[in-house]
């Protein structure tokens, strides 16, 4: 059974500062790995989908790494804002139109 | 602009009455859509999913006659929470596939039941 872990659960940094946010699961054998935002009592936002044969994906100024054979990924959030706080959220999936998942989320607050 | 569409955004209810939650693809079709639950400060857990002209796939430990599934059309799907409890209060979430594009979800339902 696929479980996914991230560790802290919560985590605060002061403005400007870049972070690296951590998942690890216990199957590699996935299909791909989607890193979300949630905001409180919000929907969840999709922000980078890596696919099983790829490494990373950026977007602006987030970065997510893929170590399948490690099982691990990590979200590398740069020049950190208050904007950025929310719930950071790893999930898997073993095939394509699959389901999900989930980590327990990491929750950052971005202090100004 | 979102994708997925689920109404209501919260619902109170009394024990014992049954709420309806929907959730819409608004500009593609979906054949199959997902359901999750998350408790407060928990992970989001899969529920059931929902297949397009067919009966719902459960997870294990989930009641099928409690949460009922319909997926009439390639756009809509809907849970029904039937006799609600004080512990079925959640934030259920529903979820669906753009063809080989990644998952987007509904903003989701607060349920508070009395």
């Amino acid at each position: 059974k696929q479980e996914v872990t991230q560790i802290p659960a919560a985590l605060s940094v002061p403005e400007g500062e870049n972070l690296v946010l951590n998942c690890s699961f216990t199957d590699s054998a996935i299909y791909n790995l989607q890193w979300f935002r949630q905001d409180p009592g919000k929907g969840l936002t999709s922000l980078l989908l890596i696919q099983s044969s790829q490494r990373e994906q950026t977007s602006g100024r987030l970065n997510a790494s893929l170590d399948k054979s490690s099982g691990r990924s990590t979200l590398y959030i740069a020049a950190s804002q208050p904007g950025d706080s929310a719930t950071y959220l790893c999930a898997v999936s073993l095939g394509a139109n699959s389901k999900l998942t989930f980590g327990k989320g990491i929750t950052l607050s971005v202090r100004p | 602009g979102a994708v997925v569409s689920q109404h209501p955004s919260w619902v109170i209810c009394k024990s014992g009455t049954s709420v309806k939650i929907e959730c819409r693809s608004l500009d593609f079709q979906a054949t199959t859509m997902f359901w999750y639950r998350q408790f407060p400060k928990q992970s989001l857990m899969l529920m059931a999913t929902s297949n397009e002209g067919s009966k719902a796939t459960y997870e294990q430990g989930v009641e099928k006659d409690k949460f009922l599934i319909n997926h009439a059309s390639l756009t809509l799907s809907t849970l029904t929470v039937t006799s609600a409890h004080p512990e079925d209060s959640s934030f259920y979430i529903c979820s669906a596939h753009r063809t080989n594009e990644k998952l987007f979800f509904g903003s989701g339902t607060q349920l508070f039941v009395l």
